[in-house]
């Protein structure tokens, strides 16, 4: 069974600094995506990763994935408060069209 | 606008009641989800369509029943609510193959009182 684990589950940081969410998974998959959600909103895909040692970009975030060691990084630069929000990883259980979850992890960054 | 879009956005019914959440996107993909959230964040997949056909039937109650007219539409119908099913019920699409992931429509908030 395909488990996905998010670290940390809640993370409060100052507007400034960097930090990174990890992702690790259980099974082997080559493809993981990141999704953000506001409160109250719906969830928006924000980088769709494909094959072992994928990197993308965009703005403060930057999204690894490293499929040997079952772990995906999202990185934030200089975070600033419009960046909170909750944060998830979904890995693709070999094309039976479903994504297994992560948990989320709430990001809050204060002024 | 091109979208996944779901009604009602807000649902406040009582125990024992029957309801139906509506969901339609025009982004051309063939395959519909429904997903559950609870209060916790946590999503769960409850069931998917490619083309109208049923692909994915995870452990839900039987009171769960969706229905595809057509490719483009994904209803979920639910009798006799109970307390627990209170969430946000995600109606999501995607094309096959995943390269672009899923597009997830407003959200339903369901809450039965």
């Amino acid at each position: 069974e395909l488990k996905v684990e998010q670290n940390p589950l809640f993370l409060s940081m100052q507007e400034g600094k960097n930090y990174t969410i990890y992702c690790n998974y259980s099974t082997t998959s080559d493809r993981l995506y990141w999704y953000r959600q506001d409160p109250g909103k719906s969830l928006e895909s924000l980088f769709v990763l494909l094959s072992n040692g994928a990197v993308k970009q965009e703005g403060r975030l930057m999204a690894s994935l490293d499929t040997k060691a079952r772990l995906s990084t999202l990185h934030i630069t200089a975070a600033v408060h419009d960046l909170s929000a909750t944060y998830f990883c979904a890995v693709d259980l070999d094309s039976n069209y479903q994504l297994i979850w992560g948990a989320g992890t709430k990001l809050i960054i204060k002024p | 606008d091109t979208a996944v879009s779901q009604t009602p956005k807000y649902l406040v019914t009582q125990m024992g009641n029957d309801k139906s959440i509506k969901c339609e996107q025009n982004l051309g993909h063939d395959t519909m989800y429904w997903y559950k959230q609870d209060s916790k964040k946590f999503l769960k997949i409850m069931f998917s369509y490619n083309n109208k056909e049923l692909i994915i039937n995870e452990t839900v109650p039987n009171r769960f029943s969706p229905k595809s007219p057509d490719k483009a539409h994904l209803n979920l119908h639910i009798n006799s609510l109970e307390l627990g099913d209170s969430a946000v019920y995600f109606c999501a699409s995607s094309l096959p193959g995943f390269n672009y992931g899923y597009t997830f429509g407003s959200g339903t908030r369901l809450t039965v009182v």
